[in-house]
């Protein structure tokens, strides 16, 4: 398996636009997890799924962001509009089981909101 | 309220100067706690999940232990390849909480 899959790596954006970032977790993997990371907040779960379901989204900071998961193998993380705050990376992850959460992360896509 | 917090914040080690890292947490209802490990650039890397108070788990010079407060990361030995920023994470009910990190720079 080539591992989590995301894209694109870097998304440089005007506030106000509309921005879609994608994940292709592991096959077999039934939980799905977004990340955001910057230097002052550290790493953060805005969202995870398990079997396509949203569990968990106390995380996503306002109603602009939006995730969903229309299949096992493709998960999209949208902000709608954008703002220059938004700017960080965001990781999917993917893990097998909830519980022991040996999570594999993806590259990462470094968003920049101009 | 910080439910993790890692200590030090950096830390610099000579190649063989052995050392701990720490990671407290406050959460009440721990299902376990995980370390990683994340290079520049790229996304973390699982290294270990912990259970229980008293559980340890090891990984080439990596050792990690944990207690009801809190889990120490030991590097054994380290060389400039264990050069990175290890996170801490611990999974409460059904919440996840990152603390901010420990940067480790070996030296050669």
């Amino acid at each position: 398996d080539a591992g989590v899959i995301q894209s694109p790596r870097h998304e440089v954006t005007e506030m106000g636009q509309e921005v879609t970032l994608r994940c292709k977790p592991i096959s077999g993997h039934d939980y799905l997890f977004w990340y955001r990371q910057t230097m002052m907040r550290g790493l953060e779960l805005l969202i995870y799924f398990n079997n396509n379901v949203p569990i968990d989204d106390s995380g996503m900071p306002e109603d602009r962001f939006s995730a969903k998961m229309p299949n096992a193998s493709f998960s999209t993380l949208k902000i709608q509009p954008s703002e220059p705050r938004d700017s960080a990376v965001y990781f999917c992850a993917s893990s097998s089981t909830l519980s022991s959460t040996e999570a594999f992360f993806g590259q990462g896509t470094r968003l920049t909101v101009v | 309220e910080d439910q993790v917090t890692q200590s030090p914040e950096a830390l610099r080690l000579q190649e063989g100067e052995s050392s701990s890292l720490n990671c407290s947490y406050t959460v009440s209802g721990l299902r376990g706690l995980f370390w990683y490990r994340q290079d520049p650039g790229k996304g973390p890397e699982f290294l270990f999940t912990l259970y229980s108070a008293g559980e340890e788990k090891e990984k080439e010079r990596l050792k990690a232990t944990l207690t009801k407060k809190e889990s120490f990361l030991h590097i054994t030995a380290p060389k400039p390849e264990d050069s990175a920023t290890y996170l801490c994470a611990v999974h409460d009910f059904n919440k996840f909480y990152f603390g901010s990190g420990t940067k480790l720079n070996v030296k050669p």
